[in-house]
């Protein structure tokens, strides 16, 4: 089982659209948790980090679940601009050392 | 936040041979990292390079293919040694910043997109 797991996509949606992925892990005692985002042919950059509480930022929400182990992105009012690849990420490391694994990636596309 | 620099940016290369991939930090960082991003697979870390020290290998990638140097603290190489066609993939390095008190932000490198042919 991969450490962490995302659909692949890829999820086509018309602007506008409100648009969700999700995000499991295996290791229970991952700290830290985030979505960066990737764009076709660039390196990842951070999109947000995921706190226990929820977390939003604009037209973005993210949520963690600990007992499940799960992740999720929303994201609300799509725009052309946020097709890209949102790849889960978490840190696994043991405290004081980071380790981040990477999830597979969502491709997004918004369409007009 | 400090920038990093990675070079080439491609490059396409015969079977056999070896290619040395350059990242520099405008920043002193205590640990960089090494990621192979394979075609529609996710960022698979390499090593980890410490200054002053040998670099720590992650299950599967072996010094003898994959030697790291890490000079100084702002500047690593990793050499992809004797290429075959499943060494092409995109390189990236990395390095982590602390956000806050319990975060980690990781910042890459634009990237090395190797062929070998």
């Amino acid at each position: 089982r991969k450490e962490v797991e995302q659909d692949p996509g890829p999820f086509n949606v018309p602007e506008g659209a409100t648009v969700a992925f999700n995000c499991t892990y295996s290791n229970s005692a991952s700290q830290s948790f985030f979505w960066y985002r990737q764009d076709c042919r660039k390196e990842p950059k951070l999109l947000m980090s995921v706190y226990s509480s929820g977390n939003e930022d604009g037209r973005f929400t993210a949520q963690l679940n600990r007992a499940s182990q799960y992740i999720s992105l929303l994201i609300r009012d799509s725009k052309l601009s946020d097709s890209a690849t949102y790849l889960c990420v978490v840190n696994s490391g043991d405290t004081g050392f980071q380790k981040l694994v990477f999830g597979t990636g969502t491709r997004l596309l918004v369409s007009p | 936040s400090a920038v990093i620099s990675q070079k080439p940016s491609r490059d396409i290369c015969q079977r056999g041979t070896s290619l040395t991939i350059q990242c520099q930090v405008d920043s002193q960082v205590t640990m960089m990292f090494w990621y192979r991003q394979q075609p529609g697979q996710s960022l698979t870390l390499i090593a980890t390079a410490n200054q002053g020290s040998e670099a720590t290998y992650e299950s599967g990638f072996v010094i003898d293919k994959f030697p790291i140097s890490r000079p100084n603290l702002t500047f690593s190489t990793l050499t992809v040694s004797n290429m075959s066609p499943e060494d092409s993939s995109i390189y990236l390095c990395s390095f982590y910043s602390p956000v806050g008190a319990l975060n980690t932000e990781a910042f890459f490198g634009q990237g090395t997109r190797l062929t070998v042919v």
